[in-house]
């Protein structure tokens, strides 16, 4: 089993609507997750940290659930620049703060 | 397909050392790039390549080198490794596509004495 898990989409979103997705993570002693967009070719932008008590920017709000060990990542009124692949992105708490990356969510937003 | 495979895993060098990690991936991807990633900070861009014989600097270059003679492979090389190299590394691929999917490896833990 994977350590970080999402959905791969792809996400087929109406311009305006809300879509969500969710990531799954098996390490319980995970410290810190974020949301990063990313690119081909392009360096991932990270959207956002994700906190335990859940964080919003803007248009996208993202939770932490650590009892069933997922994050979560909301987009209202989404755009058409808001296509992009989504990926998960979860810290262990080893003394490295290695990386573990899910392998993407495609969101598509449509006219 | 394997995917992106990375190796090592973990090294260790003193510094002054040199190395090479390595780098491969088996899905024809024509852009493969090289991150190193620091605690407190996100993915920074070492170097990158679009395709066989063309490569390019990122936002951190300096001290390392790459070379992409093949489609598959891009090996990043340490010149003469210094303690502020210390750091997690990953190659990563990908289509080349707008909105393409970024492949990762399993990262290289590299500590440099």
């Amino acid at each position: 089993r994977k350590e970080v898990e999402q959905d791969p989409g792809p996400f087929n979103v109406p311009e305006g609507a809300t879509v969500a997705f969710n990531c799954t993570y098996s390490n319980s002693a995970s410290q810190s997750f974020f949301w990063y967009r990313q690119d081909c070719r392009k360096e991932p932008k990270l959207l956002m940290s994700v906190y335990s008590s859940g964080n919003e920017d803007g248009r996208f709000t993202a939770q932490l659930n650590r009892a069933s060990q997922y994050i979560s990542l909301l987009i209202r009124d989404s755009k058409l620049s808001d296509s992009a692949t989504y990926l998960c992105v979860v810290m262990t708490t080893d003394s490295w703060g290695k990386l573990q990356f899910g392998a993407g969510t495609q969101v598509v937003v449509t006219p | 397909n394997a995917g992106v495979t990375q190796t090592p895993k973990f090294q260790v060098l003193k510094t002054g050392q040199s190395m090479t990690l390595q780098c491969a991936q088996d899905m024809n991807h024509e852009y493969m790039s090289w991150y190193r990633q620091d605690p407190g900070m996100g993915l920074r861009l070492i170097h990158y390549s679009v395709g066989a014989g063309i490569t390019d600097q990122g936002e951190v270059p300096n001290g390392y080198n790459v070379s992409r003679s093949t489609t598959e492979d891009f090996p990043l090389r340490l010149l003469s490794a210094a303690p502020s190299q210390t750091s997690v590394y990953f190659c990563a691929s990908c289509r080349g596509g707008t909105n393409e999917k970024l492949f990762f490896g399993s990262g290289t833990q590299l500590s440099v004495l």
